[in-house]
């Protein structure tokens, strides 16, 4: 079983759609997460970064965590065709926030 | 967060020579991080790079195969050796600055 489990989609939605983006993880001992966008041929762009469990906003963008569950989301609320990119969730615990473990990515297309 | 600039942002290599890319940072940051995505995997940790010491390497790299440099607070370089096309994929630069924020990445294609 992988650390980190991300459904590689694709996922296709119309604009204005509420996007729901998931990862599970297996190692209680994460302490952080993360939720970047890839646009293609572009490096990561970190879009949302929490560590405690609950909901964190940020715009159109809601990251929540339950570590309970070890069950991380994203969701993006009236999604633009902006917006389609590939969403990758990252993981990590200890002393350094660059040592990540990171989910294969979700590929969402928003259609207008 | 920081302006990350890596060097090349593609190339195209033969087998059995090396590659250098190379990250600037415009901060200084005491992590650097060099990361590998290939087709259709998760970004993977190659090795942390800290300035004054030896790179550390993951398990499943060897720093015959990446050496790293880092020999200011600013910039470090990896070289990928002896290259094979499994070495194919895109190599990202990180750097720690209360998240880990990444530059364009190198695309690399070893024929």
């Amino acid at each position: 079983q992988k650390e980190v489990e991300q459904d590689p989609g694709p996922l296709s939605v119309p604009e204005g759609a509420i996007v729901s983006l998931n990862c599970t993880y297996s190692n209680s001992a994460f302490q952080y997460f993360m939720w970047y966008r890839q646009y293609s041929r572009k490096g990561p762009e970190l879009l949302m970064y929490t560590y405690s469990s609950g909901n964190k906003e940020d715009g159109r963008f809601t990251a929540q965590v339950d570590k309970s569950s070890k069950y991380i989301s994203l969701f993006i609320r009236d999604s633009q065709p902006s917006d389609s990119a590939t969403y990758l969730c990252a993981m990590g615990y200890g002393g350094s926030q660059g040592n990540l473990i990171f989910g294969k990515g979700t590929k969402l297309s928003v259609k207008p | 967060s920081a302006v990350i600039s890596q060097k090349p942002s593609r190339d195209i290599c033969q087998r059995g020579t090396s590659l250098t890319i190379q990250c600037q940072v415009d901060s200084q940051v005491t992590m650097m991080f060099w990361y590998r995505q290939q087709p259709g995997q998760s970004l993977t940790l190659i090795a942390t790079a800290n300035q004054g010491s030896e790179a550390t390497y993951e398990s499943g790299f060897v720093i015959d195969k990446f050496p790293i440099s880092r020999p200011n607070l600013t910039f470090s370089t990896l070289t990928v050796s002896n290259m094979s096309p499994e070495d194919s994929s895109i190599y990202l630069c990180s750097v720690e600055m209360g998240a880990a924020f990444f530059g364009q990445g190198t695309r690399l294609t070893v024929v």
